[in-house]
Parts: structure tokens; sequence; C-alpha cells
């Protein structure tokens, strides 16, 4: 079946220090893929999100672009902030079905 | 902005009691979710529910559990009889029914904590 694999956590960064946050799949044919964020007593939010190979979505400093070749959809930074502190996850969902399938979610802490 | 709202943010029941979580969805949202993470474990799919029924669901959304709108604006998952390994943080979600950049965007509520005691 569908999965995603996340880089396992937790990171912890200073400010303004370069984010990279792994992330694979495995699916059959061509998902959709995101990247949600959960900020201390929130719920998870879109961060932003792919439909296509070489699609590059990207939303507050943050990018990931979707490689077929690699199954993989890594999530980046240029410069991180204290407010970015969270729990970011990647997930996917196949054409035809109402499922989001989550990686297991990877918790960032930004020190100033 | 709109949000999905959920009620309460913590459960604390008994093994073998009735549980029923309760989800207030964005207002012209039309397709529900509810998912849930075990501590420790991955966020998980339980079931999506569209036009008053269940669209696809999860080999663990079984007889113990069921979903309702009863009444066009709350969306609540109910579990007839709890058991310990139900404790997990269940989440709530919707989206609209557009296609295009909207398509597949589904929008979470902040969770309820289920405790099985």
């Amino acid at each position: 079946g569908n999965s995603v694999t996340q880089m396992e956590g937790p990171v912890t960064l200073s400010e303004e220090a370069f984010l990279t946050i792994n992330c694979t799949y495995t699916a059959t044919g061509y998902p959709s893929l995101f990247w949600y964020v959960q900020y201390p007593g929130e719920g998870l939010q879109l961060l932003l999100k792919a439909t296509k190979a070489d699609d590059k979505g990207s939303n507050k400093g943050f990018e990931a672009t979707y490689r077929k070749e690699t199954t993989s959809f890594h999530l980046e930074k240029g410069s991180v902030q204290v407010s970015d502190s969270a729990v970011y996850f990647c997930a996917l969902i196949q054409g035809g079905s109402e499922k989001l399938v989550f990686g297991k979610g990877t918790k960032l802490t930004v020190n100033p | 902005e709109p949000e999905v709202t959920q009620t309460p943010s913590h459960q604390v029941t008994q093994m073998g009691q009735e549980v029923i979580l309760r989800c207030v969805p964005i207002s012209n949202h039309l397709y529900f979710y509810w998912y849930r993470q075990i501590l420790g474990q991955k966020v998980e799919f339980l079931v999506s529910f569209y036009n008053n029924e269940i669209s696809e669901k999860s080999e663990i959304f079984d007889d113990q559990f069921s979903v309702e709108r009863p009444d066009g604006s709350n969306f609540t998952l109910k579990i007839r009889s709890t058991k310990l390994e139900d404790s997990a943080m269940y989440f709530c979600a919707s989206r609209t029914l557009g296609g295009g950049l909207a398509k597949n965007i589904q929008y979470f509520g902040a969770g309820t904590r289920l405790s099985v005691l």
C-alpha cells in the first residue's frame, strides 16, 4: 500500500540555520504530496503541496519539490526562525481516494 | 479565518464506555474526515463522509465506530465500547467540493485527546 517515510526527529537548530526534513514515499501511480505543520495546541495546517512531478510547492519561505525519480518530497527552508518551531508532517493522497497517508512527523525546535 | 472546531479538547473515559467526539467543520465544506494518532505513531485515516454516507473507511474503522452528521453543522465520531488501545488524539477534517487548487486540501481541527482508563 501507499506509505510515507519521514526523517526521524527531533531536530534542533539555531535561528537562521538551513533546514532540510527528508520525506520519501511509496505509492502506485502519481499521488499529490503535502507538507502539513502543527504548532503547539493547534490543528494540522497545510504548509504546501505539489500535484505532479517536478512541481515545487512553496509557502512562508519553505519549499519542497516533487521528485518522481527519487520518490521524494524533501522540505527545505533557507533560514529558520524561532516561530517555525512545530511538528512537520509529510503526506500523500492518491487519486481516487479521500485518504491522506501521513509520515510520522518531525518535531523541529529552533533556538534563538 | 474559518476553522474546524473540535470539542472537547481532552476526554477521559473508562474502558467499555461509549464516547462521542464532536466536530464543527468549516461551514461550506461538504467532505468530512476523522483521523487518529496514537502517541508516537503516525496519523491514521479512519473514515471519510460525503452526502450523508461513508465514502471511504480504513480497516481500523470497525463496528465499534460510527459517524454522523446529526444537524447539518456537527460531525460526530462515536466509539461504542472503548478499549485501552483507543487512547489517541482524534482529528476531524473537512474540505470543500471544489476542484483546481482547492482539490484535496483538507482542513484540520486541533484534535481531541481521548484517554481510556
